[in-house]
């Protein structure tokens, strides 16, 4: 079974400063899906950025970028030039490419809260 | 657009008590799921359907119950409430057809639970 694990319950960074969100995975898929997901004091659960498991290239997406490690099983969230708000919940999620399996469910680390200093 | 629409938004129940966490969705989604939301715990999967008429448990079914009688909604029924139930529900719908399957989950704005 797929796990994923995120090591840093909080972590702060000033603004317009620059923070890194760490996230590991255990999988035995070679392809696979990683999103990063930001979940501020509203709860609501928002998509930051998708990477997908064949593509070499790091995503980006504005401010945020990942480092995605294949081999180490490692995907980290860059966040640039940090505003107050994303102070939020972030999450590292897996998600399978498993063709022939029915869930195309999401897995979910523990979340790591992220405070931003003024 | 409405996206994923979750009812109620905050509940205090008895225990022993039961109730029904309505989810529907509007983007003719094939997939839909329940998680909770626990403190330090990240989200945990309850059930997911995968169509009309199909679901199935995820890693924490018990004490639940749903149903998928049409594409657009997944209610989510809990029998004889305990305080182990206390928590943040989310609902969730995402597409997936043969290949497809990098497309993003839509959640709803979560239901927080109190069971006393």
């Amino acid at each position: 079974a797929q796990t994923v694990t995120q090591s840093q319950p909080e972590m702060s960074v000033q603004e317009a400063e620059t923070v890194t969100l760490s996230c590991t995975y255990d999988t035995s898929e070679s392809d696979y899906y990683l999103f990063w997901y930001k979940q501020p004091p509203s709860r609501q659960m928002i998509l930051v950025i998708r990477q997908e498991a064949y593509k070499q290239q790091n995503a980006t997406e504005n401010r945020f970028s990942v480092n995605f490690q294949k081999a180490a099983k490692s995907f980290s969230l860059k966040i640039s030039d940090s505003q107050l708000g994303d102070a939020a919940m972030y999450f590292c999620a897996y998600r399978s490419s498993n063709y022939g399996g029915a869930t195309n469910k999401l897995i979910f680390g523990t979340g790591t809260l992220l405070a931003v200093q003024p | 657009n409405a996206g994923v629409t979750q009812t109620p938004k905050f509940r205090i129940l008895k225990i022993g008590q039961s109730m029904t966490l309505q989810c529907t969705q509007d983007m003719n989604h094939n997939y839909m799921y329940w998680y909770r939301q626990d403190p330090g715990m990240g989200l945990k999967l309850i059930y997911y359907s995968v169509g009309a008429g199909i679901t199935d448990k995820g890693e924490v079914p018990n004490g639940y119950n749903v149903s998928r009688s049409t594409t657009e909604d997944f209610p989510l029924r809990l029998e004889l409430a305990a305080p182990s139930q206390t928590s943040v529900y989310f609902c969730a719908s995402s597409y997936a057809q043969g290949t497809r399957r990098n497309t993003e989950a839509f959640f709803g704005q979560g239901t927080r639970l109190t069971v006393v």
